[in-house]
């Protein structure tokens, strides 16, 4: 049973530049969700998809974008990259989006913006 | 809004001793809680979750957790550490309301330490 996977694993970016970023959830999972985690820091919510629709988004601009394809994998796209997105991205999927449900994440995509 | 705090952004314990990590929560609701543990360059594993079932929650790997409404505290607990628990470990809170989602508040993390 394949967990959350994302791919790549690590890139280097250049200001300005845009990035995307992909995730496959968990088998049976049809929520994903994606995460920011700055170097020593907890992950923050970017935001929700659930049948194809963000359903929630947290304080983030809008040079991220997001997009969940009919399979339920999802796509993280970063405009304009500025120095301060250099982080840890995770993605995380569960089985629908209601509270309490169970979360899991991927290993992460490492993203340095130079 | 939902807010978590874990005291200690470090914590150095020795091999065989007790893990005590803490994590306070700030809802008007009792929200559902998670602990999680990251190891080096990896992402998050749930180590366990509470849902208002019981207080006292057991997970994986030994470790536990008791809720406390009244200090609003989820402490996370193992009694005999291991060198195999260095990592960090995170907190997290999810709403608790029919429309709320599952969208996860993480605390800022406690990077655990073992000392043979």
């Amino acid at each position: 049973d394949a967990g959350v996977t994302q791919s790549p694993t690590h890139l280097i970016k250049t200001r300005g530049q845009q990035v995307t970023l992909r995730c496959s959830p968990k088998s049976g999972h049809d929520t994903v969700s994606w995460y920011q985690q700055a170097l020593g820091q907890g992950p923050q919510f970017i935001f929700q998809y659930y049948e194809e629709e963000e359903r929630q988004r947290g304080n983030f601009p809008d040079r991220f974008s997001g997009h969940q394809f009919p399979n339920y994998s999802s796509e993280l796209n970063v405009n304009a990259l500025l120095l301060g997105d250099s982080a840890l991205y995770l993605c995380a999927s569960s089985l629908g989006w209601s509270s309490g449900n169970t979360i899991y994440f991927g290993e992460g995509s490492w993203l340095t913006v130079v | 809004a939902q807010s978590v705090t874990q005291l200690g952004s470090h914590v150095s314990v020795s091999e065989g001793a007790l893990v005590l990590l803490r994590c306070n929560y700030s809802s008007s609701v009792p929200p559902y809680l998670f602990w999680y543990v990251q190891y080096p360059n990896q992402g998050l594993q749930l180590l366990l979750k509470y849902t208002s079932a019981a207080t006292l929650v057991k997970g994986i790997n030994g470790f536990e957790a008791e809720f406390k409404k009244s200090e609003t505290s989820f402490h996370l607990t193992k009694p005999s550490a291991h060198m195999s628990d260095a990592a960090e470990y995170f907190c997290a809170v999810s709403e608790n309301g029919r429309a709320a989602g599952n969208k996860l508040t993480f605390g800022g993390g406690t990077r655990v330490l073992v000392k043979p």
